[in-house]
């Protein structure tokens, strides 16, 4: 399969505490993006990092991307109970397949007031 | 500014009948994507349209369908509907092929 694998499935944690999901793929990307879904509607988009990319900031979201193990990870910062939800990363294959994003099954987050 | 709209927000169907499902993008976005969601799984992706054609289709079969209009919105024609066919289904639209997509609440089909 080509799509990412999210890591872990479920996160439990207090509000105040960091939260870091990560996320492997299989192929060359030209981008990948993290997405947000609240209870089964549709997803928010949170961040893209491109390939040539190592870190990228959005708020309280950091994301790293390394190529060569071909991994990233999400860090949400001073989680709030609002925060909970699934999160997904999503990959834009480098090649002909146009149009196509790549998800993983999701990490669901449940942040404790 | 109006976001990705969808209808119907829940569809329930029996097996063998056909199913449509409809998506607004955002204004000037003229990329739709429509993917599958089923219950504890990612998103699949089904159809990607663009001004007004088919430009790529996910490992479906045939009896799923769609088309774009003039006015870029969508819809997903779901023919000879088996149980498995039951799940969340998404619209997207974006600017730019591949980034930062704008989904829809999605239609939720049930079929008995």
């Amino acid at each position: 399969s080509q799509q990412g694998e999210e890591d872990p499935q479920a996160l439990s944690i207090q509000e105040g505490e960091n939260a870091t999901m990560n996320c492997s793929y299989k192929t060359s990307i030209n981008n990948l993006q993290w997405y947000r879904q609240n209870s089964g509607r549709g997803l928010v988009h949170l961040i893209l990092i491109r390939s040539n990319e190592r870190e990228k900031h959005s708020g309280r979201l950091r994301v790293t991307l390394d190529t060569s193990k071909k991994s990233s990870s999400l860090l949400i910062t001073a989680s709030r109970a609002a925060d909970t939800a699934s999160y997904f990363c999503a990959t834009a294959d480098r090649g002909s397949t146009l149009g196509r994003l790549y998800f993983g099954r999701g990490t669901q987050l449940t942040v404790w007031p | 500014e109006a976001g990705v709209t969808q209808s119907p927000t829940h569809l329930i169907k029996t097996r063998g009948q056909q199913a449509t499902l409809r998506c607004s993008p955002i204004s000037g976005h003229t990329s739709v994507y429509w993917y599958q969601q089923a219950l504890g799984l990612g998103l699949q992706f089904l159809l990607w349209y663009d001004e007004g054609e088919e430009r790529n289709r996910g490992n479906f079969p045939p009896r799923f369908s769609g088309r774009q209009f003039p006015n870029y919105s969508s819809e997903l024609n779901v023919n000879a509907l088996e149980l498995e066919d039951s799940a969340l289904y998404l619209c997207a639209s974006s600017l730019i092929s591949n980034e930062k997509l704008f989904f829809g609440s999605g239609t939720q089909l049930s079929v008995l």
